[in-house]
């Protein structure tokens, strides 16, 4: 089955900056992947998500990029504020064939802004 | 608010004891999804239901099990819970199957097993 690795685990930055979270993939026949921002006790709420026919997708401060070669996936948040602080999850999924559609997801990034 | 509604928002019990969570999926979605979260196993997928019918099976133990109703809610059923069950459980909705559909997250229900 599908396996998902996300790094890092934790990252601290300095508001105004950039971050980049990275996700590697094993099944070469997943082609939709989202990613979810979790605030602590709540629901993963999609920010944005790309599919194998796009290499890179942008909406506003957040992008992200793919890359089906190496099987690995990359989300960008620029001038970050506070309110970005949170635990971030990619995930992937086939999303056709046979309508097996569970998500795998990483491990999550807990993402934190300094002011 | 993801228009996806799961009852109760928590539930307290004790092992062996056997508990149902329930989920309305959004207005218009058809396919219902369960996943687990805990601090030592992440995120993971459970089962997947489409108009009625099972579609997938992730991580699911033998102890639970699910089912999707004419109305399309859904409930997933613990069985002979054990203190490891204790977790957030998280169903989600999307239109369709097979088709890259955003899958919209309820707010979960927190279970503790004591």
């Amino acid at each position: 089955g599908e396996n998902v690795e996300q790094h890092p685990s934790t990252l601290s930055v300095q508001e105004g900056d950039s971050a980049v979270i990275k996700c590697t993939y094993s099944d070469s026949a997943s082609n939709y992947f989202p990613w979810y921002k979790q605030e602590l006790g709540k629901r993963p709420q999609l920010i944005i998500d790309i599919r194998s026919n796009v290499g890179e997708k942008k909406d506003q401060r957040i992008a992200v990029t793919l890359n089906k070669t190496a099987k690995h996936f990359s989300l960008h948040i620029t001038e970050t504020q506070p309110e970005d602080s949170a635990v971030y999850f990619c995930a992937a999924t086939p999303g056709t064939g046979g309508g097996a559609d569970g998500l795998t997801f990483g491990k999550g990034t807990h993402l934190i802004i300094q002011p | 608010d993801s228009g996806v509604t799961q009852t109760p928002k928590h539930l307290i019990t004790a092992t062996g004891q056997r508990v149902t969570l329930r989920c309305s999926p959004r207005s218009g979605d058809l396919s219902v999804y369960w996943y687990q979260q805990s601090l030592d196993q992440g995120l993971q997928f459970l089962i997947q239901y489409y108009n009625g019918e099972e579609r997938a099976k992730g991580n699911i133990l033998e102890r639970f099990s699910a089912q999707q109703f004419p109305d399309l809610h859904s409930e997933l059923n613990l069985s002979s819970l054990e203190l490891g069950d204790s977790a957030l459980y998280f169903c989600a909705s999307s239109l369709a199957v097979g088709l890259q559909e955003t899958q919209y997250f309820g707010p979960g229900t927190r279970l503790l097993v004591l």
